[in-house]
């Protein structure tokens, strides 16, 4: 059946590594959604796309978070450099243009040491 | 003030009771909300949207609206072990989600007692 995907599942990198977390929208859909989250600021959006154009990153740390639809059937977000801080569970969630609902991955959980 | 209020919990409640959940939201243009469910260690899953004013039932769920007083509520009824979760309240400043972003409240943990 139709889900999101997300790779890797689990990560665990040192303080100062290049992570690199990678979504599969559902076939179809257009628009993309990168959550974190974490037990003290719940869930954020991080950034959106509709249709691979980036509409909004503001929740995101621009000197070091970067988001990319390199095409309509993949999603990326990267961390350069990753700090301790950023660990997290890291969900994409994807939906249609005139849709209520966002289907949500299975997550990345990020541990960065 | 964050933008999305829920009590944090945790709310326990005995099977077959209604658990009632409530969330409170700053922007006074807001026009789309939502309840998403979350089990421990899975990803939000969407239960519930409403857009007017009043309630929507769907089976067990109800979710009641009141844009003057900025509250947005979910009660479900005959709950059950495995409506054992964390609900998410979602607000969105326009009609539907493709034309903006959600903003999530911290949740409300929620447990029924067999």
């Amino acid at each position: 059946d139709a889900r999101v995907t997300q790779t890797p599942r689990h990560k665990v990198t040192e303080m100062g590594q290049e992570v690199t977390m990678r979504c599969q929208p559902i076939l179809g859909h257009n628009t993309v959604f990168w959550y974190r989250q974490t037990m003290m600021q719940g869930l954020e959006l991080l950034a959106y796309f509709r249709n691979r154009a980036p509409l909004d990153d503001s929740g995101m740390p621009k000197d070091r978070f970067s988001a990319e639809m390199p095409d309509a059937t993949l999603a990326t977000l990267k961390i350069q450099p990753s700090e301790p801080r950023d660990s997290a569970v890291y969900f994409c969630a994807s939906g249609l243009t005139g849709g209520n609902e966002q289907f949500f991955g299975p997550g990345t959980r990020l541990t960065v040491l | 003030q964050k933008e999305v209020e829920q009590n944090s919990g945790p709310l326990s409640v005995p099977e077959g009771a209604i658990a009632s959940l409530n969330c409170t939201y700053s922007d006074r243009g807001s026009q789309s909300f939502f309840w998403y469910r979350q089990y421990s260690g899975k990803s939000p899953e969407l239960i519930m949207s409403i857009y007017s004013n009043g309630d929507k039932e769907d089976g067990r769920f109800t979710a009641q609206l009141n844009k003057a007083s900025q509250y947005v509520s979910l009660l479900i009824r005959d709950s059950q072990p495995s409506d054992s979760a964390t609900y998410l309240c979602a607000v969105n400043p326009v009609l539907n989600t493709n034309a903006g972003k959600s903003t999530f409240g911290d949740g409300t943990t929620l447990t029924v007692k067999p």
